[in-house]
């Protein structure tokens, strides 16, 4: 099955500095690559996906990039704000049964 | 669009107990996930409908947790009888594509 490790498990950064959260996968038949954000005592949300034919997205100051060939995927947040301070996870999904296998977590604090 | 209900929020029993959650999807959403969520881990997929069959239900510990999905639409998830490793957040997610909207999720603790 597919193997997600995620690095680091905890980050604190300071306001307006830039983070990165860095996953590696293990199964190449995985293509769909999402980002959830998940603050104390709720839900996932999903904030960013790549898909496997793309190799940078961006959405404002998130940004996500996809090396395939080494199987890893990063999460760059820049200009990070006290809203930001949540555990993020990182997730892989393989085309062939679409099951979703997730990272362990970064738990992300920015100070203010 | 209303989003993934879930209930009941929190609850809390004794081992050997059994307790029984239940999702309601996003409408129109075929597929539905069961995921365990442990302290400072991540999601981990326990069950996986397509309308109302399974697709995948390779981790979920068949011995002791049951979970239906009766008309393709609401599901429950069932443990009997927990286990103090069984504390947890039970969290219900749908899909109509790829991407899966999560519901609130369950606390269980079990004493």
């Amino acid at each position: 099955g597919e193997n997600v490790e995620q690095h680091p498990s905890t980050l604190s950064v300071q306001e307006g500095d830039s983070a990165v959260i860095k996953c590696t996968y293990s199964d190449s038949a995985s293509n769909y690559f999402p980002w959830y954000k998940q603050e104390l005592g709720k839900r996932p949300q999903l904030i960013i996906d790549i898909r496997s034919n793309v190799g940078e997205k961006k959405d404002q100051r998130i940004a996500v990039t996809l090396n395939k060939t080494a199987k890893h995927f990063s999460l760059h947040i820049t200009e990070t704000q006290p809203e930001d301070s949540a555990v993020y996870f990182c997730a892989a999904r393989r085309s062939n049964d679409y099951k979703l296998s997730f990272g362990a977590g970064t738990t992300v604090t920015v100070r203010a | 669009e209303a989003g993934v209900a879930q209930s009941p929020r929190y609850k809390i029993i004794e081992k050997r107990q059994s307790v029984a959650f239940w999702c309601n999807p996003i409408s129109g959403h075929a597929t539905l996930y069961w995921y365990q969520q442990i302290l400072g881990q991540g999601p981990k997929l326990l069950i996986q409908f397509q309308n109302n069959g399974v697709v995948d239900d390779s981790q979920l510990p068949k011995d002791r947790f049951s979970a239906e999905r009766l008309k393709g639409v609401d599901s429950t998830l069932k443990i009997q009888p927990a286990k103090l490793e069984d504390s947890a957040v039970y969290l219900c997610a749908s899909s109509f594509s790829h991407e899966q909207y999560f519901g609130p999720g369950t606390r269980l603790t079990v004493t």
